[in-house]
């Protein structure tokens, strides 16, 4: 089976702007979760989207928003960029309602805001 | 905050040496994972020990469970250069998400 995949892989933009990324999880993998991981922070949860609905969110702004499609893909948007986004945004698609979830990884997508 | 801190937070070795990282946690899980990320790639996981398992093999890696402590640790035997990474561990509840701790950056010199 082909991994999770994430676009694009690297992304820069300006203070202001809004950014895409976009996320294809593995293939029958309806669970989909985003990271933001930063040296400071580390790894800090998102949130996830499960069959279209959103199953969990983190503490973020609302800036910070996904959605998932009919077909488990999901994309997830941050508008009015500040530079503390700069971060790696990592996805991981996971097989519900299955217990314990393992979490399968993208490569991220390594967002510069200048 | 996140639930899982490693430590130590950096580790340098020899090549064939063991590697201990340890991870404590806060409240009550059900599962205790480790995950392995090369320098600014996914995570990949590792293995996973349920609440109410002490100890688990898989291959080189050897990880153990302290409920009472809420703490795990992973060990690495015989090292290598392949070896070197970041190694997080992540706790997770019923219904709730995957928290995951700052890792522990493992060097491992040939």
């Amino acid at each position: 089976k082909a991994g999770v995949t994430q676009t694009p892989r690297y992304l820069i933009k300006t203070r202001g702007q809004q950014v895409t990324l976009s996320c294809s999880p593995i293939s029958g993998h309806r669970s989909v979760s985003w990271y933001q991981q930063t040296p400071g922070q580390g790894l800090q949860f998102l949130f996830e989207y499960f069959s279209e609905t959103q199953r969990n969110k983190g503490n973020f702004p609302g800036r910070f928003s996904g959605r998932q499609f009919s077909n488990s893909r999901s994309e997830m948007n941050v508008s009015t960029l500040e530079l503390g986004d700069s971060a790696l945004y990592l996805c991981a698609s996971s097989l519900p309602p299955a217990q314990p979830e393992t979490q399968y990884f993208g490569p991220g997508t390594r967002l510069l805001v200048l | 905050s996140q639930q899982g801190e490693e430590d130590p937070q950096a580790l340098s070795i020899q090549e064939g040496e063991n590697a201990t990282m340890n991870c404590s946690y806060k409240t009550s899980i059900n599962n205790l994972q480790w995950y392995r990320q090369n320098s600014g790639r996914g995570l990949v996981h590792l293995i996973l020990i349920r609440s109410n398992e002490r100890e688990k093999h898989s291959g080189r890696l050897r990880v153990t469970l302290d409920t009472s402590k809420k703490s795990s640790s992973l060990l690495i035997t015989a090292s290598r250069a392949a070896d070197t990474a970041s190694y997080f561990c992540a706790t997770d509840a019923r219904n709730t998400p995957l928290v995951f701790g700052k890792g522990t950056r493992l060097s491992v010199i040939a």
